[in-house]
């Protein structure tokens, strides 16, 4: 069984500042990693995906997140925040077993990032 | 290209009603899913169609929810009938291979009163 836990749901800065979303993962078998990002009355958008690669995985928009096996974390980063990356965050996990890709992916409840000017 | 596209993006109804949901996939993806997310929870895996096969539904809640995708294109998600717990955001999501990137729509937002 796969599950995500985002430790925060609400995360709040001011423009320019560094971000930080923490996500912690359980997984059976070797899993892959996404963040998606939401805006109001929009789709989930891809941001990045990990999938046993390089650990440090770089995604749109500046964001990178790093894969750590050891801590079963995938924290998603940015050094600088803009005020347009005031979103809804998602930590996502997809379970490939032996080689096969399932359908199902399973969503952290979501961090909500705010941005102040 | 087009995105996914949902309808209707809201849909308020009584309790006992029966709403239908559509989802239009982008063109040529085989696999397509539904995802929905009650208030305050986390978006959850409802079921994923291989064309218009059904390849997993253990997410559906219970009976009074069908899903249907005739032909391999669009699908629909009826709710009949509607009970208060079912209202959400019903996310669809499409890819063209299963280990595919998945493409959302914008999701339907159902309340049910």
């Amino acid at each position: 069984a796969q599950s995500v836990t985002q430790l925060d749901s609400h995360v709040s800065v001011s423009e320019g500042t560094p971000v930080l979303l923490r996500c912690n993962y359980s997984s059976s078998y070797s899993p892959s990693l996404f963040w998606y990002v939401q805006h109001p009355n929009k789709g989930l958008q891809l941001l990045l995906k990990y999938t046993s690669a390089a650990t440090l995985v770089k995604g749109i928009n500046g964001f990178e997140a790093e894969f750590k096996k050891s801590e079963t974390s995938f924290h998603l980063t940015k050094p600088s925040a803009h005020m347009s990356d005031a979103a809804e965050y998602f930590c996502v996990v997809s379970e490939d077993a032996g080689g096969t890709s399932y359908g199902k992916l399973t969503f952290g409840q979501g961090t909500i990032l705010t941005v102040h000017p | 290209e087009a995105g996914v596209t949902q309808f209707p993006s809201h849909s308020v109804i009584e309790k006992g009603q029966t709403v239908t949901l559509r989802c239009d996939p982008i063109s040529g993806h085989d696999n397509l899913y539904w995802y929905r997310r009650v208030m305050g929870k986390e978006i959850k895996f409802l079921l994923h169609f291989v064309k218009e096969s059904k390849q997993d539904e253990s997410g559906m809640p219970n009976n009074r929810f069908l899903a249907e995708r005739t032909g391999g294109t669009y699908s629909t998600l009826k709710v009949q009938p509607a009970e208060l717990e079912d209202s959400g955001v019903y996310f669809c999501a499409s890819s063209q291979a299963l280990a595919g990137r998945r493409y959302f729509g914008p999701g339907t937002r159902l309340t049910v009163t």
